[in-house]
């Protein structure tokens, strides 16, 4: 089985900040990626797929990098709609999800 | 647009099943994904597993292939996740989810969007 393993676990910042999230598989799936915003009590929401390609609809301050085993999810320049938490998911191999990065108001 | 809707909250007790639905529209599901995911109270996503139409194939993960059945009505677009011998840590929310395949992967695997609102399940003698 793929694991998949986000940094950090919380992460808080200030409207305006850059920011980085990380996720790492234990195996290559090369740019078999996705990463999903969720806020408490909602659905998640589909923000990258193929590691880099953005969905419809998704403000381009997102972006989503990476290869091979270690990804990253930046926002630009965090807004105040951004505080939720964030997963992301490999599917080379079915789907496993990280166990998610919570992006909270320092 | 797709759109899905799911079934309602509901409560169960041990060592019974349930089936949670999930509507489709808006969209052509001749050739659809659909995947089920759950999230326990407080906790991250765990997928289930997937229905691929256009393969007449289902995939489970081995944790649940004992335990679930996913499956398709083409006629109303409706599908169906039924869990059977509940336990107490099965009570989660239930997500159905549209899934979406790289020509150049092919079905390994899928991402998945849009969601649907989520059903709760809750397990409690």
């Amino acid at each position: 089985d793929i694991q998949m393993t986000q940094s950090p676990s919380t992460l808080s910042a200030s409207v305006g900040d850059r920011v980085t999230l990380t996720c790492r598989a234990s195996q290559d799936i090369s740019e078999w990626l996705a990463w999903y915003q969720q806020k408490p009590g909602q659905a998640p929401k589909l923000l990258v797929y193929q590691a880099s390609n953005l969905q419809k609809g998704v403000p381009a301050r997102f972006s989503g990098g990476g290869s091979g085993t270690d990804f990253t999810l930046t926002i630009s320049s965090l807004q105040p709609d951004d505080f939720a938490t964030y997963y992301c998911q490999q599917y080379i191999s079915y789907a496993t999800f990280g166990q998610g990065t919570k992006v909270d108001l320092k | 647009q797709v759109q899905l809707v799911q079934s309602g909250a509901e409560v169960k007790t041990p060592g019974s099943s349930a089936k949670v639905s999930c509507k489709a529209s808006g969209g052509s599901f001749s050739n659809y994904v659909i995947g089920w995911v759950r999230q326990a109270p407080g906790q991250g996503l765990e997928w289930m597993g997937r229905i691929i139409s256009f393969m007449d194939k289902t995939d489970y993960a081995p944790k649940f292939r004992d335990r679930v059945t996913i499956t398709a009505d083409t006629s109303t677009s409706t599908f169906y996740m039924d869990l059977s011998d509940l336990r107490s840590e099965d009570t989660a929310i239930y997500y159905c989810a549209f899934g979406s395949i790289s020509v150049r992967l092919g079905p390994r695997g899928a991402w998945y969007g849009p969601w649907g609102q989520g059903t709760l399940l809750t397990v409690s003698s």
